[in-house]
């Protein structure tokens, strides 16, 4: 069936770059996206990324997607405290239309 | 222009009592689903709802339930309430079409005493 994997905690000093990491089993995907959540609430769409795009670059966010490994990973740069939350990768559910299939997410420390 | 907004943000209820959780999308969108979300399940797809109609479905048992209504609102109702439904309940909206980022609402946190 259909996953999503990701790691579940990242730990980082304030200034440095993270690296969220993330693998799909769905090959025919067409988006894939990250979301983010920070405690007591819903989910902020970040970004996401078209299949035949290899990076996507949003500010300090970066995007990379190998398809061939079915790998997707979020670069942010400069990381802040305020970045410290909970980073979840989805895939769109081709079996159930527009229902994304989620990761466990993974938590990202920030210290300062 | 307002996100997507749910009410209440949070409840509790006893076993065995039913409860309903209300969606608003973001104006114009059409699309409305609905999500769990467990620390040992993660968030889980229950259902979307299109032009007042379920358009697809999850993997959870008939006591879960929606509507949409003409303005494209959401309610969601659980019926038979058991210790197990106690998580946060996210809707989240999209405009029609292949592929529209969803946009998510805070969630209401339902605890089942």
């Amino acid at each position: 069936g259909e996953d999503v994997e990701q790691s579940l905690f990242l730990s980082v000093r304030e200034g440095d770059s993270s690296v969220i990491n993330c693998t799909y089993t769905d090959s025919s995907s067409t988006y894939l996206y990250w979301y983010k959540q920070e405690p007591g609430a819903g989910l902020q769409l970040l970004t996401y990324i078209f299949s035949n795009m290899d990076m996507k670059q949003d500010q300090r966010l970066t995007v990379l997607l190998n398809k061939k490994d079915k790998h997707l990973s979020l670069r942010i740069a400069d990381t802040q405290t305020g970045d410290s939350a909970i980073y979840f990768c989805a895939e769109r559910d081709n079996q159930a239309g527009t229902a994304l299939i989620f990761g466990k997410g993974t938590t990202l420390s920030v210290s300062s | 222009k307002a996100g997507v907004t749910q009410t209440p943000r949070y409840l509790i209820k006893t076993r065995g009592q039913q409860v309903t959780l209300s969606c608003s999308p973001i104006s114009g969108h059409r699309s409305v689903s609905w999500y769990q979300q467990t620390p040992g399940q993660g968030l889980q797809f229950l259902f979307e709802y299109f032009s007042e109609t379920q358009r697809n479905k999850g993997n959870f048992p008939g006591r879960f339930s929606g509507r949409q209504f003409s303005n494209s609102r959401s309610e969601m109702n659980v019926s038979t309430l058991e210790l197990g439904d106690s998580a946060l309940y996210l809707c989240a909206s999209s405009p029609d079409g292949p592929n529209q980022p969803q946009h998510f609402g805070d969630g209401t946190r339902l605890s089942i005493l």
